[in-house]
């Protein structure tokens, strides 16, 4: 069985860094592509950014664009996202997610970003 | 970008009754790359759907999806108590994934 566990969120203020991790077992986590996707505080799901299985493709919804960094190790079977410059409008529940169509999902992390 | 539109914002329907979610493209989603997913509060979403009509592992068959194109439906038959949720349509057919703004399924 699948399991993604996000970790790394916590309270920022604004301008202030965060990486975010996504550990994955039960699957072939090197063969697969992988998301992000976050949820602000009684709003819906929004995709982050994705990477392509061999890490030699990624792409970012526009407004993270320059500020957040997707990536992975497929050797410790994590994906990552490194979150620079945050603003309050980042404060969401970001999970990760396998796949392109969000097979399975972990349970996410909470990140603040206030002053 | 590929804009998901869906409707209603919120079904009241009671158990037992049929539930029928709309989602609209704003341009063709190639492959039938559309999904559907489940949230309910305080929890990760679920995916339900793949390919517009091919349930996920472990989906009761009550659970239906359609469409082609630009229209997709999600149809659940007999309403269950643990079906009263919010769903997501979502589409992958173009680099930047897109969600719908969800439809809210509550108790009527």
């Amino acid at each position: 069985e699948a399991q993604l566990v996000e970790s790394g969120g916590g309270l920022v203020q604004p301008g202030d860094s965060l990486r975010l991790s996504c550990a994955v077992s039960g699957f072939t986590f090197d063969v697969n592509w992988m998301s992000w996707v976050r949820q602000a505080p009684g709003k819906g799901l929004e995709w982050v950014a994705n990477s392509k299985y061999d890490d030699s493709a990624e792409n970012y919804v526009d407004s993270v664009k320059g500020r957040f960094t997707i990536s992975r190790d497929n050797a410790k079977n994590t994906l990552y996202l490194q979150m620079n410059s945050l603003r309050a409008e980042d404060t969401a529940v970001y999970f990760c997610a396998s796949r392109n169509s969000f097979d399975n999902w972990g349970q996410g992390t909470l990140v603040t970003v206030s002053s | 970008e590929i804009v998901l539109t869906q409707s209603p914002g919120t079904l009241s329907l009671s158990p037992g009754e049929r539930a029928t979610l709309s989602c609209r493209a704003s341009q063709s989603v190639s492959d039938n790359y559309l999904t559907w997913h489940q949230q309910k509060p305080g929890q990760a979403p679920r995916l339900l759907m793949n390919g517009a009509s091919r349930r996920a592992t472990g989906i009761p068959d009550r659970f239906s999806g359609s469409g082609s194109g630009t229209d997709f439906t999600l149809t659940i038959d007999t309403l269950e108590p643990e079906d009263f949720a919010v769903y997501y349509c979502q589409q992958y057919s173009s680099s930047a994934i897109t969600f719908g703004q969800g439809t809210r399924l509550e108790i009527k």
